[in-house]
């Protein structure tokens, strides 16, 4: 098993380009993530999926949308990058809803000039 | 919104020295887990805790959960240079949609 996969690794844009972070899972869980990681302020939650065919907003929403194309995959698009979304951004899938542990992927260094 | 406050935000140790992180809510919890992220790598995870004042241990790692359910503290004994990283405390007050709120983590660094 290869837990939780995300492409690509980095990624350089300038502002008002977009893009889409992909994310795959192949551990059959129900919930998945988006958090993004910058310096001094931990990990924040921009969306989640709490199961197929579901999404919500997090703390950090805006400038972003996303898709559950299905119970493996979970993507997060930039519609047109900011600098300010400079960051590294990280995919977590969960089994269910209740007490369980977040599974994260890699993470996504991604830098917008 | 949860409120999540963890201190201290950094912490540099000489080796074989103690090491404590602590983390504190603003809500009654229905547990609180704990994750650790090397540098350049991604968190992972330590730890649950459920009951109010559990303790538990993992070989020098010792987690508390608050009588009240509304702090938490990790406390490492006797450092070791594969304890650096970034330790982070995660918060679920419940609810259907299970959401972990993350506290902005204690950067551990130890001089050898």
């Amino acid at each position: 098993n290869a837990g939780v996969t995300q492409t690509p690794k980095f990624q350089v844009l300038k502002t008002g380009q977009s893009m889409t972070l992909q994310c795959a899972q192949d551990m059959n869980h129900n919930s998945m993530y988006w958090y993004r990681q910058d310096p001094g302020m931990g990990l924040r939650l921009i969306y989640y999926s709490a199961s197929e065919g579901t999404t919500d907003k997090g703390e950090v929403p805006n400038g972003y949308n996303v898709s559950r194309l299905n119970k493996r995959e979970f993507s997060l698009r930039l519609e047109s990058a900011a600098p300010s979304q400079t960051s590294v951004y990280f995919c977590a899938s969960l089994p269910a809803t209740g007490v369980s542990p977040l599974h994260f992927g890699n993470g996504t260094r991604l830098t917008v000039t | 919104g949860q409120q999540v406050m963890q201190i201290p935000q950094y912490q540099h140790v000489q080796e074989g020295e103690d090491f404590t992180t602590y983390c504190n809510s603003s809500t009654t919890l229905s547990n609180i887990q704990w994750y650790k992220q090397r540098p350049g790598g991604h968190p992972v995870f330590l730890i649950q805790l459920v009951k109010s004042g559990e303790v538990k241990k993992q070989k020098r790692l010792t987690f508390q959960f608050g009588e009240a359910k509304k702090n938490s503290s990790l406390h490492i004994t006797a450092t070791q240079t594969t304890d650096v990283g970034t330790y982070f405390c995660a918060l679920n007050s419940g609810g259907s949609n299970y959401k972990l709120t993350f506290g902005k983590g204690t950067l551990l660094t130890v001089n050898p």
